[in-house]
């Protein structure tokens, strides 16, 4: 069965500061990754996803993600952080069942932004 | 679109009683999941459907957990009896048919349950 590791519970930076947040997968066939970020009180929104192609992958906000197959990572980074990017991060591997992709969603990282 | 549309957004109830939670998917999508998020397990998929019909029902807790979704457009989570352990943020999600972008899930804003 597949599974998501995101090894830190909090990250915390500064504004203007560079952010990587690290995801680790364990799936036996090729995975398709996704990120995906949740305010406080909200529901969860894509932020990006990787199937195949381009080992780096551009989503929204600002943000990017290098899969590395290697190292079975799938980081999310973003050069520049912006006190609204304080938020709840997943990390999630998706396997193909039942005419969908079911994501396995790890515990999540929680980004806190200071001044 | 509104977007997946959930109700209650909260809802407070004593141990023993029934819950119902509801959504309603972003239309013309085929498929619908049922989340639950708590600290100490994070987010679980608890039960899916496509184009109405349950597909896969292994992460629904015990059979005080029940779901349904009579049409395309409504869908209900129900427990009976509630239980304190019960208590988290149920998320409904929805996503497009294979080929048409299955693999993005939009998701509500949840309801928080609960149970005292």
């Amino acid at each position: 069965a597949q599974s998501v590791t995101q090894p830190d519970i909090h990250i915390t930076v500064s504004e203007g500061a560079s952010l990587e947040l690290r995801c680790n997968y364990s799936y036996g066939a090729t995975p398709y990754l996704f990120w995906y970020v949740q305010s406080p009180g909200q529901g969860l929104q894509l932020l990006l996803k990787y199937f195949s192609g381009d080992t780096l992958v551009q989503g929204i906000k600002g943000f990017e993600a290098e899969f590395k197959r290697s190292q079975s990572s799938f980081n999310l980074r973003k050069p520049s952080v912006h006190w609204s990017d304080a938020a709840e991060y997943f990390c999630a591997v998706g396997a193909f069942s039942g005419g969908s992709y079911i994501p396995t969603f790890g515990r999540g990282t929680s980004l806190i932004v200071h001044p | 679109d509104a977007g997946v549309i959930q109700s209650p957004r909260h809802e407070v109830t004593e141990m023993g009683q029934e819950v119902t939670l509801r959504c309603k998917p972003i239309s013309g999508h085929d498929y619908l999941f049922w989340y639950r998020q708590t600290m100490m397990r994070g987010l679980e998929l608890l039960i899916y459907f496509n184009n109405n019909v349950p597909i896969d029902d292994s992460g629904m807790p015990e059979d005080r957990f029940s779901a349904k979704m009579p049409n395309a457009s409504f869908s209900t989570l129900k427990i009976q009896p509630s239980e304190p352990r019960d208590s988290a943020v149920y998320f409904c999600a929805s996503s497009l048919a294979y080929g048409e972008g299955t693999d993005t899930q939009y998701f509500g804003p949840g309801t928080r349950l609960t149970v005292l």
